[in-house]
């Protein structure tokens, strides 16, 4: 069964504070993505990385940086969390090509006080 | 700037109920489009679709693409207070992978 693995269910950080948020997917896909859902925005695409060490920006990369070291892991960054970083994150994994449905981990609700 | 636009965004039927959801894209070199249902968490894959005039179909659930037109439906017959959820339209673009989302619809259905 396919998986993909966000670390934390809830965080509650502080302003200002360095935020990590990872990704482990089990598929060896090629392509994974962070989106971040608000609601009445939907899902809005932060960064993506279809490779290892590659990187795209997606529509709201400001604020934002992403690592992708290994294949499996993708990590979302907060450089500097602000209050209208709270959010859900959602990250996702698909195999290479463009006809195949991504898999999308559990999300993570970070909200920033 | 590529965009998919779904309508509407908010919906409220009573049970045994017919609902169209609606999505329209225009969006450079497109490849496939994605239907997903989102209850109170991740976003579960409905459908993919890639060719015109080609209905795909699970149980009371069913999609169409008109490439022509740009636009998608996902047509729920007979609905149940279980089909009550966020409808997520998505497409893949460009050559390296970008799969862009609607804003979503919000069905909601009482019994």
């Amino acid at each position: 069964d396919v998986k993909v693995t966000q670390s934390s269910r809830y965080l509650v950080k502080r302003t200002g504070e360095k935020v990590f948020l990872e990704c482990v997917q089990d598929m060896d896909h090629e392509n994974m993505f962070w989106y971040r859902q608000d609601p009445g925005l939907g899902l809005r695409l932060i960064y993506f990385s279809y490779d290892v060490k590659m990187k795209e920006k997606g529509d709201i990369p400001e604020g934002y940086s992403v690592s992708r070291e290994k294949k499996e892991r993708f990590s979302l960054i907060l450089e500097s969390a602000s209050t209208n970083q709270t959010s859900m994150y959602l990250c996702a994994s698909s195999p290479p090509g463009l006809v195949s449905e991504a898999f999308f981990g559990q999300g993570t609700r970070l909200t920033v006080v | 700037e590529d965009k998919v636009v779904q309508s509407p965004l908010s919906l409220v039927v009573h049970e045994g109920d017919t609902v169209t959801l609606n999505c329209s894209y225009e969006v450079t070199n497109f490849r496939s489009l994605l239907w997903y249902k989102q209850e109170k968490k991740a976003p579960t894959f409905l459908f993919m679709l890639t060719s015109s005039g080609i209905e795909k179909k699970s149980g009371r659930l069913s999609s169409i693409l008109d490439k022509k037109e740009l636009f998608s439906i996902l047509n729920i017959t007979a609905t149940q207070t279980g089909d009550s959820a966020i409808y997520l339209c998505a497409v893949w673009v460009r050559s390296q992978g970008n799969l862009i989302f609607g804003k979503g619809t919000k069905l909601s259905v009482k019994p």
